[in-house]
C-alpha cells in the first residue's frame, strides 16, 4: 500500500495569510495526487487533481504543485470560507488518503 | 448535474451484515471510464477508500477489508450496492459514495469529483 503523510496536522492562520500544506507519498506516484476540502458535517469536495489542475468552480487562490513523492497545496490568501480540513489522496495505485490537515482561525 | 445519495441502516449490531445503496443521477454506469466507489470516515478520523466498481463490472477492494466487502451495480436502476459482513464497532463511520472520473485505460489515475452527502452507520449492540 502507498502511504500518504501530510504536514502539518493542523495550523492556525489569519484571513489573508498564505497557507501551505505538504503531502508526501511513500513511493513515487508521478502526478497522480488529488486534494480535497472538507468542512464539518459535510462531504469532501475536490479542489485539485493531477497535482496541479484546478477542479471546475474552485477559486484560483488554490493551487497545487509537485510530482514524484512530494506535493504542496497552497492557498494564496486565506478566506473565511477556507477554514476546513484538507486531505491529499493518491490515485497511482488504488486510492489512499493522507491523515488530513485542519486549518483553523488564528 | 451529477448527484449521489447513500441509503441504508443507521444502526447495525456487531456481527451483522451492512448493506448500503448508492442511488445516483446525471450519469450512466455503462459509460466508458465511469466508476462508483465507497469511502468511509470514522468520527473525527481520516478518509478510507473501501471499494470501487467500473463501467465494465471490474471491481477493486481495499486489501485490508477485501474479505468482508462486495460491491455490485444495477445499471438499469442507477444504483451501486456495498455489503460489508461481520460488522464491528470500529466500523462505525460515515459512508460516502463517489463518482470516479479518470482514465479509460488505467484502472486508477483518476479523481473523485462528486460525493454523496454520506450516511452515518453506528455499530452497537
Amino acid at each position: 500500500d502507498i502511504q500518504m503523510t501530510q504536514s502539518p496536522s493542523s495550523l492556525s492562520a489569519s484571513v489573508g495569510d498564505r497557507v501551505t500544506i505538504t503531502c508526501r507519498a511513500s513511493q513515487i506516484i508521478s502526478s497522480y495526487l488529488n486534494w480535497y476540502q472538507q468542512k464539518p458535517g459535510k462531504a469532501p469536495k475536490l479542489l485539485i487533481y493531477a497535482a496541479s489542475s484546478l477542479h471546475s468552480g474552485v477559486p484560483s487562490r488554490f493551487s497545487g504543485s509537485g510530482s514524484g513523492t512530494d506535493f504542496t497545496l497552497t492557498i494564496s490568501s486565506l478566506q473565511p470560507e477556507d477554514f476546513a480540513t484538507y486531505y491529499c489522496q493518491q490515485s497511482y495505485s488504488a486510492w489512499t488518503f493522507g491523515q488530513g490537515t485542519k486549518v483553523e482561525i488564528k | 448535474q451529477i448527484t449521489l445519495k447513500e441509503s441504508g441502516p443507521t444502526l447495525v449490531k456487531p456481527t451483522q451484515t451492512l448493506t448500503l445503496t448508492c442511488t445516483f443521477s446525471g450519469f450512466s454506469l455503462s459509460t466508458n471510464g465511469v466508476g462508483v466507489g465507497w469511502i468511509r470516515q470514522p468520527p473525527g478520523k481520516a478518509l478510507e477508500w473501501l471499494a470501487l466498481i467500473y463501467w465494465d463490472d471490474d471491481k477493486r477492494y481495499s486489501p485490508s477489508l477485501k474479505s468482508r466487502l462486495t460491491i455490485t451495480k444495477d445499471t438499469s436502476k442507477n444504483q451501486v450496492v456495498l455489503t460489508m459482513t461481520n460488522m464491528d464497532p470500529v466500523d462505525t463511520a460515515t459512508y460516502y459514495c463517489v463518482h470516479r472520473l479518470g482514465s479509460l485505460i488505467v484502472r486508477y489515475h483518476d479523481r473523485f469529483d462528486y460525493w454523496g452527502q454520506g450516511t452515518l452507520v453506528t455499530v452497537s449492540s
